[in-house]
Parts: structure tokens; sequence; C-alpha cells
């Protein structure tokens, strides 16, 4: 049972124009959401997140969205740079008490110059 | 301030045998997470340890193990062998605690082969 998905497996975007991302969770205990950025052969690297308590937060040239009542988040990155091109990873953690988090399986975007 | 660091980077091991792979969390993070990364199930938790107790486990069988040490520094082993065990294994760290929204932040994993 996927509790968190990224229904696209890759997003191809121009340089400078929008890439948005996007995130479905099924688990209404989520309470803290993050996106990371991956290339191969290296771990994860935090990007951004969000608080339950927040719809919206910005860093830089991303902005993560948070809408609880249809349980998605996106990922907005403007202006996209061939440099953001790899996989990226919507998480969530569960309220619970530890810092476990459940990720979506991942999409990869691709920065044409 | 350094990363997370895991060792080793690269491991090939024959079915049957055991790994014990290291994980040294970021200076100040006490919660200490291990994932499972494969091309088929995206990343799986495995466990979280914070301040030497395990707070959560995962889905996975008996043959995984891990513990954590009281300067944070983590060790997980895999007994038994499989070749499904194949897989990159990441170690993430935050500074826990039930009153941080705090990311976790990922060593760059070590690669295991098993044949």
């Amino acid at each position: 049972d996927q509790q968190v998905k990224q229904n696209s497996p890759s997003l191809s975007v121009q340089e400078g124009r929008i890439s948005i991302l996007n995130c479905d969770y099924t688990n209404s205990m989520f309470d803290y959401f993050l996106w990371y950025k991956k290339y191969p052969a290296e771990g994860p690297t935090f990007l951004i997140s969000i608080s339950s308590i927040k719809d919206k937060n910005e860093d830089g040239r991303f902005t993560v969205f948070l809408n609880k009542s249809a349980k998605h988040l996106s990922l907005h990155i403007v202006p996209s740079q061939p440099g953001d091109s790899a996989v990226y990873f919507c998480a969530a953690r569960d309220q619970g008490g530890s810092e476990k988090l459940v990720f979506g399986k991942g999409m990869k975007l691709t920065v044409n110059p | 301030k350094a990363g997370v660091t895991q060792t080793p980077r690269y491991l090939i091991k024959t079915r049957g045998q055991q790994v014990t792979l290291s994980c040294s969390p970021i200076s100040g993070h006490r919660s200490v997470s291990w994932y499972q990364q494969t091309p088929g199930q995206g990343l799986q938790f495995l466990f979280e340890y914070f301040s030497e107790t395990q707070r959560n486990k995962g889905n996975f069988p008996g043959r995984f193990s891990g513990r954590q040490f009281s300067n944070s520094r983590s060790e997980m082993n895999v007994s038994t062998l499989e070749l499904g065990d194949s897989a990159l294994y990441l170690c993430a760290s935050t500074r826990g605690g039930s009153s941080y929204n705090s990311p976790l932040h990922f060593g760059n994993g070590t690669r295991l082969t098993v044949t």
C-alpha cells in the first residue's frame, strides 16, 4: 500500500521555464513533508520542507505548496536550470513521534538547455 | 560541518555471509535512520535509533538488525545474505526530539552486491 505517490515517472522542461513536480499522499497523520533531490551513486540531498500547519514554503528558486484537503503537495522550481536534472523524491513523516519518512518512488526531471 | 559518513562505499558478499555497515551522523544529531534503496521498491525504511534506542522498525525480516552507540554512531547488520539484499543502503541523521521539524540528511550510501 503506497502511502506517498509520485504518479509521473519523468518530466522534461526547457531551461528557464517552470518545473512542477507533484506528490499525493493518503495518510492524514503525516505532519511534515520534504523534497529530496538525488543523483546516481549519491545519497538524497534535502531541498525544502513544509509543516502541515502551512500551505506554502519558499527557498530561493524552490517553492513547496501543500493542499491538506486534497492530500497533495507540489514542488515548483523557477527558473529551471540544467543542473536541476536529477531524480526528485517526495517524502512524508508520520506524527507518531519517530523520524521515519515514507518516500514516493521518485520522478526524473530533465532540464534541457 | 561534516556530513553523514558511511563506510564502506562498496561491498561484494556471497549468499549466506553476513555484513556490517557503519554510519557516522552529523555532529549533534541524535537520531539515525537506515533505508534500503532498490530499483523496484524505491527507498524503504529499515529502522531508526535515537539515544541508543530503536524507536521504529520497518517491515524487514529479522536478518536485518542495527544498533546505535553512545556517540550516536550506528551500525546495521544483515545476516545470511540473500541475492535480493543487493541494494544501496542509506543512513540518515537528524537532530531528533519531538519539538523539532528537522530534515533528515543522508550519507552517500553503501552499495552492497550479493553474488
